[in-house]
């Protein structure tokens, strides 16, 4: 069973305006986090933001914003006042289990975000 | 600061030779992993490690795979007899402990391409 989900392979988004790309998950750990990886052109993956399975609040780094809807299992990434150099792969991913010997990160299929002036 | 390198950057091998991909964590960092990345795909993990301990092979593909750490520092990952559906980008990344909250530090990859 496929454990992180991206639905939409292809987001268009005008310049200021802000975007939603959404990510759902399955685990049965109680104990999971979930990261938020953009990858531009470069090929090159950096880190955006990261929420874990007990924070209450939804983590927020500068323009991004991470809706997470722990009972739907969804952690929809929000970049607000889109900029032209957001254009890139974004890619959703969770590390799941409480020991700290499982380290693998599992990520989804990706979504394409285009910025268009 | 320098960042996780890897090389080569590029790849290009003919069917069946065997071919080696390096990758240099930052300084410091303990824990290294390999994913590999396949056209328009997501990342797919492949090996894991962690200090001393044992690495975790779970997502090597094939005992044609394998992955060394010296030192605790360079990793090495060989791929032997390679296969066309081996040609992939393969990222190292590299990441500071084992918290929980484990940020992992990408290289720039090695294409890989099979003939």
């Amino acid at each position: 069973a496929q454990k992180i989900t991206q639905t939409q392979p292809g987001m268009f988004v005008q310049e200021k305006e802000a975007v939603t790309l959404d990510c759902t998950y399955d685990t049965s750990d109680q104990s999971y986090g979930l990261f938020w990886y953009k990858q531009p052109s470069s090929g090159e993956m950096i880190f955006l933001i990261y929420q874990g399975s007990y924070d209450e609040q939804n983590a927020t780094e500068g323009r991004y914003s991470l809706n997470f809807q722990k009972a739907r299992k969804s952690a929809n990434l929000v970049i607000s006042a889109s900029q032209l150099g957001d254009s890139a792969m974004y890619f959703c991913a969770m590390r799941e289990g409480k020991n700290t010997g499982f380290q693998k990160l599992v990520f989804g299929t990706g979504t394409r975000l285009l910025v268009s002036p | 600061g320098a960042g996780v390198s890897q090389s080569p950057s590029n790849k290009v091998t003919e069917k069946g030779k065997d071919v080696e991909l390096r990758c240099d964590p930052i300084s410091g960092h303990t824990a290294l992993y390999w994913y590999r990345q396949s056209l328009g795909q997501g990342l797919e993990f492949l090996i894991y490690f962690q200090g001393n301990s044992a690495p975790d092979k779970s997502g090597l593909p094939s005992d044609r795979f394998s992955a060394e750490r010296t030192g605790g520092s360079v990793s090495t990952l060989t791929i032997q007899r390679t296969q066309q559906e081996d040609s992939a980008v393969y990222l190292c990344a590299s990441s500071l402990g084992t918290g929980f909250f484990n940020e992992q530090f990408f290289g720039p990859g090695t294409r890989l391409t099979v003939l």
